[in-house]
């Protein structure tokens, strides 16, 4: 059974600060891994996909990581703002199904 | 383009009661996902819907039931309501079933149970 979890469960960084947020998973046979951004009890919006036979993926000051031998995904900030406030969750899919396994999430408040 | 659409937004029911969400995919999406999200379970998977057909379900009990219509739309069911299912109530859609399909949320249905 598939299992993701991401650490910290919560992070304060002061503005500007370059930040790392981690994800893992025990089984390795994924299909891709998506990271999302959640805002207070709002739905989940797609930051970045990574297809299982890719390495990385950049959007803006984001950018994810992807090592699946290792089971390990990270996202990166850069230059974080008080934006960038908000719960991040990571979620792996496996083949032949559109379900998704979520992390508990991480809590990231940025102070201005 | 629209993206995922919920309605309502909120609700608000009784022990007991049944309820019915919806959800509407964003255009030529034919895949939807539905998600249950409480703050000690995090989020779970409820079942998805290709085709009109359930493809897969989550570990829910029988009171928790969905349906997809041709127009891709869903919704799902829960029936005698308890305390237990207040939580928020996502749906996803993605263009179609399995491969590397990115998926898109709505912005969800907040259920409370009274």
């Amino acid at each position: 059974k598939q299992e993701v979890t991401q650490i910290p469960a919560a992070l304060s960084v002061p503005e500007g600060e370059n930040l790392v947020l981690n994800c893992s998973f025990t089984d390795s046979a994924i299909y891709n891994l998506q990271w999302f951004r959640q805002d207070p009890g709002k739905g989940l919006t797609s930051l970045l996909l990574i297809q299982s036979s890719q390495r990385e993926q950049t959007s803006g000051r984001l950018n994810a990581s992807l090592d699946k031998s290792s089971g390990r995904s990270t996202l990166y900030i850069a230059a974080s703002q008080p934006g960038d406030s908000a719960t991040y969750l990571c979620a792996v899919k496996e083949d032949g199904s559109e379900k998704l396994v979520f992390g508990k999430g991480t809590k990231l408040t940025v102070n201005p | 383009k629209a993206g995922v659409t919920q309605t309502p937004r909120y609700l608000i029911k009784t022990r007991g009661q049944q309820v019915t969400l919806s959800c509407s995919p964003i255009s030529g999406h034919r895949s939807v996902s539905w998600y249950q999200q409480t703050p000690g379970q995090g989020l779970q998977f409820l079942f998805e819907y290709f085709s009109e057909t359930q493809r897969n379900k989550g570990n829910f009990p029988g009171r928790f039931s969905g349906r997809q219509f041709s127009n891709s739309r869903s919704e799902m069911n829960v029936s005698t309501l308890e305390l237990g299912d207040s939580a928020l109530y996502l749906c996803a859609s993605s263009w179609k079933f399995g491969g590397g399909n990115e998926q898109f949320f709505g912005p969800g249905t907040r259920l409370t149970v009274l």
